[in-house]
C-alpha cells in the first residue's frame, strides 16, 4: 500500500536553529498537508498546498514557516529560527482530492525537540 | 466556526468489551466525517470515514454512522482487544469552497486490559 514518508523520524535542534522537515507523498496525489500536534494536545493544522502553492495556512503558519515542493517528489516544511514552544510532533499528509472526499494519507511523523 | 467535540478519555475497557466512544460535531457545510487512530509511538491512521448523512463506515471491527439529526458520529465496536489500545481521533472535513483542512477533536485514549 502507498504510504506517505517523512523524514527524519526524530530532530532536536537548538533554539533559534533553522530545521527542515522532509516528506515524500504518495506519488500520484495532489494535495500536501502539514499539521502538528503538541504533546497530549490536539493535532492542529498548519498548511496546505496545491498546484505549487499554500491553498490555506491557519495562524499557526506565520512567517516562521515556508513549505516548498522543490522537485516532483518532496514536500517540505522549513521552520526559520525555532522556538520551544515549536516542539511538537509535525505530520505530512496528502490526498488524491480535497480531504472532504477522500480523507489523508499521513506520514508517521517527525518529532521536533527544540532545546 | 466547525468544531468536533469527543467524549474525554482515557476510556479503561476490559477486553471483549463493548466499546463506544462519543463523538459530535458542529458544520456550517455538509462535512465528511472521519475516524482515525494513532498507536503508541505511531502516526495517524485513517479507520474509517462516511461521507454524507446515514453512512455507515466500517473497518477492522469498528462502525460508526454518519448521523445527521443528532450530529453524531460514535464510533463502536462489539468485543475490544488489547491490540485496540490507541488514542481516537474524530475529525471532520466541511466541503465549502475553500476548506482544505481537517478539523480534530481532542482525541480518546482508549486502554484495554487483559
Amino acid at each position: 500500500e502507498p504510504e506517505v514518508t517523512q523524514t527524519p523520524s526524530h530532530q532536536v535542534t537548538q533554539m533559534g536553529q533553522e530545521v527542515i522537515l522532509r516528506c515524500v507523498p504518495i506519488s500520484n496525489h495532489l494535495y500536501f498537508y502539514w499539521y502538528r500536534q503538541i504533546l497530549g494536545q490536539k493535532v492542529e493544522f498548519l498548511v496546505s498546498f496545491y498546484n505549487n502553492e499554500i491553498s490555506e495556512k491557519s495562524e499557526i503558519f506565520d512567517d516562521q514557516f515556508s513549505v516548498e515542493r522543490p522537485d516532483g517528489s518532496n514536500f517540505t516544511l522549513k521552520i526559520r529560527s525555532t522556538k520551544l514552544e515549536d516542539s511538537a510532533m509535525y505530520f505530512c499528509a496528502s490526498s488524491e482530492a480535497r480531504a472532504g472526499n477522500y480523507g489523508y494519507t499521513f506520514g508517521s511523523g517527525t518529532r521536533l525537540t527544540v532545546v | 466556526g466547525d468544531s468536533v467535540t469527543q467524549m474525554e478519555g482515557p476510556v479503561t475497557l476490559s477486553e471483549e468489551a463493548f466499546l463506544t466512544i462519543n463523538c459530535t460535531y458542529t458544520a456550517t457545510g455538509y462535512p465528511s466525517l472521519f475516524w482515525y487512530v494513532q498507536y503508541p509511538g505511531e502516526g495517524l491512521q485513517l479507520l474509517l470515514k462516511a461521507t454524507k448523512a446515514d453512512d455507515k463506515g466500517s473497518n477492522k471491527g469498528f462502525e460508526a454512522t454518519y448521523r445527521k439529526e443528532t450530529t453524531s458520529f460514535h464510533l463502536e465496536k462489539g468485543s475490544v482487544q488489547v491490540s485496540d489500545s490507541a488514542v481516537y481521533f474524530c475529525a471532520l472535513s466541511d466541503r465549502g469552497d475553500s476548506n482544505y483542512q481537517l478539523i480534530w477533536g481532542a482525541g480518546t485514549k482508549l486502554i484495554i486490559k487483559p
